[in-house]
């Protein structure tokens, strides 16, 4: 596609209850890096790929967190059971070297 | 460490007027700055970036940014301001030089910009 692409949209999780968000990167972007980003507040770092291998985990907050790109495009970040801290818009963003990262629209996860 | 200050969180412009948003960084070496516009809703989407040559970057909408090397700034503005510039603008920092760290994007706390018509 054109742009980056996050799915789901709006997720609502019942406290405990485990969750998948996934990203599909813009064709050809070896960059792929998930954010965190709290109401009314800038983007977060949490995590960073280049293809397949993941180069910086160092802004994931728990070990409740995991990102994966098994196969160097499509990246899923995986929240296991969620607590209502875990609320926030997660934004995938990916890029060539130097121009920039283009962002998703993101996926708001409410924990209930 | 990299770090992005934007010392307002609310600018508000009239209609026609230019607008200006601010922006100091702090990076390790030669620095990367980008501005991302929010609109409610919405993912970030780029406005502009400097990575070397000119100091004066043009970008979307209108919209340009003055880096200055010696105040650490990056500036965001805009001759004349339209309604339909309203929203959370973002600047972002990372290091030029390569590492695995550098490559993410610092943002700053955001700075919300109304147009009064």
């Amino acid at each position: 596609g054109a742009g980056v692409s996050q799915s789901p949209r709006y997720k609502v999780a019942k406290r405990g209850q485990d969750v998948a968000l996934r990203c599909d990167p813009i064709s050809g972007h070896v960059s792929l890096f998930w954010y965190q980003q709290a109401l009314g507040q800038g983007p977060e770092f949490l995590t960073y790929f280049q293809n397949e291998a993941q180069l910086d985990k160092s802004g994931l907050p728990s070990d409740r967190f995991f990102a994966e790109r098994p196969e160097g495009s499509v990246s899923t970040l995986k929240i296991q059971r969620t607590q209502q801290e875990d609320s926030a818009v997660y934004l995938c963003a990916s890029s060539r070297e130097w121009e920039g990262a283009f962002f998703g629209q993101g996926t708001r996860l409410t924990v209930v | 460490a990299q770090s992005v200050a934007q010392p307002e969180d609310q600018v508000n412009v009239a209609e026609g007027n230019p607008l200006t948003v601010k922006c100091t960084y702090s990076v390790s070496g030669n620095p990367y700055l980008f501005w991302y516009v929010q609109y409610p809703n919405r993912g970030l989407q780029f406005l502009l970036k400097y990575i070397t040559g000119d100091n004066l970057v043009k970008g979307s909408y209108g919209f340009e940014a003055e880096f200055n090397k010696s105040q650490t700034s990056f500036h965001l503005k805009k001759p004349s301001a339209l309604v339909s510039d309203s929203a959370l603008y973002f600047c972002a920092v990372r290091a030029a030089l390569l590492s695995g760290s550098a490559r993410q994007l610092t943002f700053g706390s955001g700075t919300q910009l109304t147009v009064l018509p």
